[in-house]
């Protein structure tokens, strides 16, 4: 069965602090993957992407990392920030198969 | 630029009552796509369109139908609401099928309450 699981299924952190967000798959076979935000009463937003190829991607103080072999992926937030506070989505595609499965989500919460 | 547009944002129905969700995209997008959000569960997909003229059962479909109106707007609608559909539903576009690495862009969601 093609699945997606995210952990933890919630966390805190102090501003300022590090963390990682941790994503498993049974998606096979693999295109893409992908990592969302969603603030509270909004959709989704895409964060970045990771293919089959990629390792590591950066996009500010977010830092994706992707392991095809163990198939899971990390997000990795530096120096967060209150505006951090979110869920955060990992999503999977099948290759030629045209949909998408999600994870769960991981609830952050940043406090002052 | 609006990107997707969902209406109504709050409804409240009671059992048995029809509604239709409205969505419409500005970025000419070929692929558009119903969702529906559960707390603590992952976005399930209902129905999606891959072009205009076309469109397919996803993961959730019963109980619920859609119309591509045409290529930027597309609907879902509850014949016959229960209160199991109670649900956040989102509306999202792709420039492409099957996405092709491309994001989906997310509408802000409709919040419905079937009492």
């Amino acid at each position: 069965k093609n699945q997606v699981e995210q952990s933890p299924q919630s966390l805190i952190i102090l501003e300022g602090k590090n963390c990682t967000l941790q994503c498993n798959y049974t998606v096979s076979p693999f295109s893409n993957l992908r990592w969302y935000k969603q603030d509270t009463g909004r959709g989704p937003v895409s964060l970045t992407i990771m293919t089959f190829s990629e390792n590591t991607k950066s996009n500010g103080r977010y830092t994706a990392t992707l392991d095809a072999d163990t198939k899971q992926s990390s997000l990795h937030i530096t120096a967060s920030q209150l505006s951090d506070s979110a869920s955060y989505i990992c999503v999977v595609m099948r290759t030629n198969a045209g949909k998408s499965t999600f994870g769960d989500g991981t609830t952050l919460t940043v406090k002052p | 630029n609006a990107g997707v547009t969902q209406t109504p944002k709050f409804q409240v129905l009671k059992t048995g009552q029809s509604m239709t969700l409205q969505c419409a995209q500005d970025m000419n997008h070929n692929s558009m796509y119903w969702y529906r959000q559960d707390p603590g569960m992952g976005l399930r997909l209902i129905y999606y369109s891959a072009s205009e003229g076309t469109t397919d059962k996803g993961e959730v479909p019963n109980g619920y139908n859609v119309s591509r109106l045409n290529k930027r707007e597309f609907s879902l609608r509850l014949e016959s609401a229960a209160p199991s559909q109670t649900s956040v539903y989102f509306c999202a576009s792709s420039e492409a099928w099957p996405g092709l690495g491309q994001p989906q862009h997310f509408g802000d969601g409709t919040r419905l309450s079937i009492l």
